[in-house]
């Protein structure tokens, strides 16, 4: 079946740092790719998608492109900040309404 | 627009109890899905329904069970609470289709004791 996996976390590093976590991903067809983010206490907030190859998502300094050649789909930020600490999920998503996540990896940023 | 609800937003029960679950979608919206969040087993799909009728389901014991009504409101129900169903339960609503998001409310964290 689908699935998803991400790079295992913790991931630790300081402000205004260059960040990439990675994701790969097994499906049968062509799915939508996202990353999704949930801070303490909360649900998760889309942070962006892609819907087919070579398609890049980007909000907040967030970017990924969708890797058909590699089944990739790996986040990166060019600068973090302390407000971006959180954990991060991959995730995939073919034809229902039904979202395959990876293992989620958690950022901490340090001033 | 209100995003999505959740209620309760706690809940403790122990082992052998039933439980009811109740998510209000974002007004619009027609599908809601059911997810369970577990530091072991990560975010598992439950569930999806939508117009009232269960669509989707993922691989988890007869005793998870939900409904969808007129207004798309939701509710899952756990029978027979094992240790193991403690978890975050997180609903999300979309209109269904294929390449909608689907936004989150915040969960139900349930302990069962």
């Amino acid at each position: 079946g689908d699935s998803v996996t991400q790079m295992e976390g913790p991931v630790t590093l300081s402000e205004e740092a260059f960040l990439t976590i990675n994701c790969t991903y097994t499906a049968t067809g062509y799915p939508s790719l996202f990353w999704y983010v949930q801070y303490p206490g909360e649900g998760l907030q889309l942070l962006l998608k892609a819907t087919k190859a070579d398609d890049k998502g980007s909000n907040k300094g967030f970017e990924a492109t969708y890797r058909k050649e590699t089944t990739s789909f790996h986040l990166e930020k060019g600068s973090v900040q302390v407000s971006d600490s959180a954990v991060y999920f991959c995730a995939l998503k073919e034809g229902a309404q039904k979202l395959v996540f990876g293992q989620g990896t958690r950022l901490t940023i340090n001033p | 627009k209100a995003g999505v609800t959740q209620t309760p937003r706690y809940l403790i029960k122990t082992r052998g109890q039933q439980v009811t679950l109740s998510c209000s979608p974002i007004s619009g919206h027609r599908s809601v899905s059911w997810y369970q969040q577990t530091p072991g087993q990560g975010l598992q799909f439950l569930f999806e329904y939508f117009s009232e009728t269960q669509r989707n389901k993922g691989n988890f014991p007869g005793r998870f069970s939900g409904r969808q009504f007129s207004n798309s409101r939701s509710e899952m129900n756990v029978s027979t609470l094992e240790l193991g169903d403690s978890a975050l339960y997180l609903c999300a609503s979309s209109q269904g289709q294929v390449f909608d998001e689907q936004f989150f409310g915040p969960g139900t964290r349930l302990t069962v004791l």
